[in-house]
């Protein structure tokens, strides 16, 4: 079956960086990559997603990347801000299943 | 606010007691979904209703019975819990379920812990 590996599990960024995040994923009928931020408290809440018939999607500070050939997508986050701390997951869908990461932890440092 | 609300937020529970999580979602979506958050762990996905019928049972144990009465309303009731099962509960909505449906949308879970 499908398997998504994310790293790193802890990044910690200045203010203003850039944050980059980086899933793979195994099965490649997978179609559809989903990233959600979790804040404390709080569920996952979809952030960015790409399909795969595009290769990258941008949303202001959000870009998200895509190989299929390497099998892997990335979360680009720029001019990171305090309120980017959170935990991040990527997840890959196939057929009817999604997949998760285990989940990246983000630090913003003053 | 996601649209997908879950009651109570925090729950503790002794390993006898019979308890109940209860999901609502206002999104007019179809699917709902149980997934259960531990710590240093994938999403793990427990229970699938479509159409308010069970579609995915991922070999979830039988202390753990979902209740799906309308598209609106998801429970999942307890009893006989073990400690291992502390976790964050997460209920999720989308308009369907199936290869063409993509987004989820979380509620903001229950904490459950299992003395």
């Amino acid at each position: 079956g499908e398997n998504v590996e994310q790293h790193p599990s802890t990044l910690s960024v200045q203010e203003g960086d850039s944050a980059v995040i980086k899933c793979t994923y195994s099965d490649s009928a997978s179609n559809y990559f989903p990233w959600y931020k979790q804040e404390l408290g709080k569920g996952p809440q979809l952030i960015i997603d790409i399909r795969s018939n595009v290769g990258e999607k941008k949303d202001q500070r959000i870009a998200v990347t895509l190989n299929k050939t390497a099998k892997h997508f990335s979360l680009h986050i720029t001019e990171t801000q305090p309120e980017d701390s959170a935990v991040y997951f990527c997840a890959a869908k196939v057929y009817d299943k999604i997949i998760f990461g285990k989940g990246t932890r983000l630090h913003i440092l003053p | 606010e996601t649209g997908v609300t879950q009651t109570p937020r925090h729950l503790v529970m002794g390993m006898t007691n019979k308890k109940s999580l209860k999901c609502e979602q206002h999104l007019g979506h179809n699917a709902m979904y149980w997934y259960k958050q531990s710590a240093k762990k994938p999403l793990e996905l427990m229970f699938v209703y479509n159409f308010k019928e069970q579609t995915e049972n991922n070999s979830v144990p039988s202390r753990f019975s979902p209740e799906c009465p309308n598209s609106s309303h998801l429970f999942l009731h307890l009893h006989t819990l073990q400690p291992e099962d502390s976790a964050l509960y997460l209920c999720a909505s989308s308009q369907e379920w199936g290869p063409s449906t993509d987004t989820q949308y979380f509620g903001p879970g229950t904490r459950l812990t299992v003395l």
